[in-house]
């Protein structure tokens, strides 16, 4: 069956960057684009980006441009979300989710919390 | 961008009302949309896909509708596992996605 898992919860300071892991199973990584998905507590989903894990064509939302990037590793069927320049604001559940008209398969979530 | 614009925010319902939930998009998207269910702590989960398409294993008592840019999510019958939140999620253009603010259904 179809998985997502991500690594696990992560404090940072501002300033500071986070990387986040994503490991698919069950199907064939490069098939399908990864996307990634943030929610502030208490807040709605807000997509950020997403990544074609074949080719490893990226494209983000404005708002992240310059401060997200994303990666992947084939040969262990595993995509990165790395985050920079960290604020406060950046403090929620990051997803990773395989889109397929749209997402049908999402990762277990990530909190990250920024924190001085 | 295209954007989501989903209401009510928040609804009280008793088990067993008939609740409804919408989308309008600020274009046409034909229907590139799905429905989302999320509970608190853990991650969505896909109810419907192509606007009316149900997923696997979600009971039928969950419909939706429309095309273009006016969308409903129909919950029939509302039952005590159904108090999450709802999302609309549409990816007509894609990249990028873009969700709908989401509707919080809460017991009265």
């Amino acid at each position: 069956q179809v998985q997502l898992v991500q690594s696990g919860a992560e404090v940072k300071k501002p300033g500071a960057s986070v990387k986040v892991s994503c490991k698919a199973s069950g199907y064939t990584f490069t098939s399908y684009d990864i996307n990634w998905v943030r929610q502030a507590t208490g807040q709605g989903l807000e997509w950020m980006g997403w990544m074609n894990p074949n080719s490893g064509n990226t494209g983000s939302a404005q708002k992240f441009q310059g401060r997200l990037t994303m990666t992947r590793n084939t040969a262990i069927s595993t995509a990165y979300m790395e985050l920079s320049s960290l604020r406060s604001e950046d403090t929620a559940i990051y997803y990773c989710a395989r889109v397929v008209g749209p997402i049908d398969y999402w990762g277990q979530g990530t909190l990250v919390t920024v924190s001085s | 961008d295209i954007q989501m614009t989903q209401s009510p925010s928040s609804l009280s319902a008793s088990v067993g009302d008939r609740v409804t939930i919408t989308c309008r998009a600020s274009q046409g998207i034909r229907n590139d949309l799905g429905w989302y269910q999320q509970k608190p702590g853990k991650a969505p989960k896909r109810l419907i896909y192509a606007a009316s398409s149900l997923q696997s294993g979600v009971p039928s008592r969950f419909s939706g509708s429309g095309s273009g840019t006016e969308f409903t999510l129909t919950i029939s019958g509302l039952q005590p596992e159904d108090f999450a939140t709802y999302y609309c999620l549409q990816h007509y253009n894609y990249p990028p996605l873009t969700f709908g603010g989401g509707t919080k259904v809460e017991i009265k």
